[in-house]
């Protein structure tokens, strides 16, 4: 069965140090991978993703994320965080089932950036 | 701009009513998704549509119901059978139903039942 877990609900940091958001994932096939970010009221934002290809991936915003197979972890870092960087994250894993989309949805990550 | 489109942001209903959100995309995506955020929790998925005329039930279908005569639009009525309807609920779409294909999210509506 196909899972995702993320390891803090919370997360906090200062501005301009890194941010590290973590992610274990668990597939019988090779999956693909998402971080999706939601700012407060609002639709979740793409912020990169997995799909097979090289195993670091960079996204929007600076942020990127390790695809690590032999750790079924693909967690999301930034090098230095921005005010705007605090929302809520959350990593999917994507699976093909019948010929649909599954999406399986971690139960989130707050991050909180303090001046 | 093209995007996905959810009306309306807030709603509120008495307990027992009928009610239907409405979600509209101009991205020319075939696959549509209605998901409910609780929470503290991920998203879980309701209902989802590949193709026009057709849609399949998600993980959480009771109580709710979908259609999708055009491609643009696929509502969503919360029937008065949901037990616990009170939510934020978020339309998505996808290019196709493919598992690289990464999901467009609309900004939500936040129905409150009272």
């Amino acid at each position: 069965a196909q899972s995702v877990t993320q390891l803090d609900s919370h997360v906090s940091v200062s501005e301009g140090t890194p941010v590290l958001l973590r992610c274990n994932y668990s597939s019988s096939y090779s999956p693909s991978l998402f971080w999706y970010v939601q700012h407060p009221n609002k639709g979740l934002q793409l912020l990169l993703k997995y799909t097979s290809a090289a195993t670091l991936v960079k996204g929007i915003n600076g942020f990127e994320a390790e695809f690590k197979k032999s750790e079924t972890s693909f967690h999301l870092t930034k090098p230095s965080a921005h005010m705007s960087d605090a929302a809520e994250y959350f990593c999917v894993v994507s699976v093909s089932s019948g010929g649909y989309n599954k999406l399986i949805f971690g139960a989130g990550t707050r991050l909180a950036v303090h001046p | 701009d093209g995007g996905i489109t959810q009306s309306p942001k807030y709603l509120f209903r008495k307990e027992g009513q009928n009610v239907t959100l409405s979600c509209e995309q101009n991205l020319n995506h075939d696959a549509m998704y209605w998901y409910r955020q609780d929470p503290g929790q991920g998203l879980r998925l309701i209902y989802y549509s590949q193709i026009v005329n057709d849609f399949q039930k998600g993980d959480i279908a009771e109580g709710y119901s979908v259609s999708r005569e055009k491609k643009e639009s696929f509502p969503l009525t919360v029937t008065s059978a949901q037990k616990n309807p009170t939510a934020f609920y978020l339309c998505a779409s996808s290019i196709f139903a493919g598992q690289n294909s990464p999901l467009h999210f609309g900004n939500g509506t936040r129905l409150t039942v009272t």
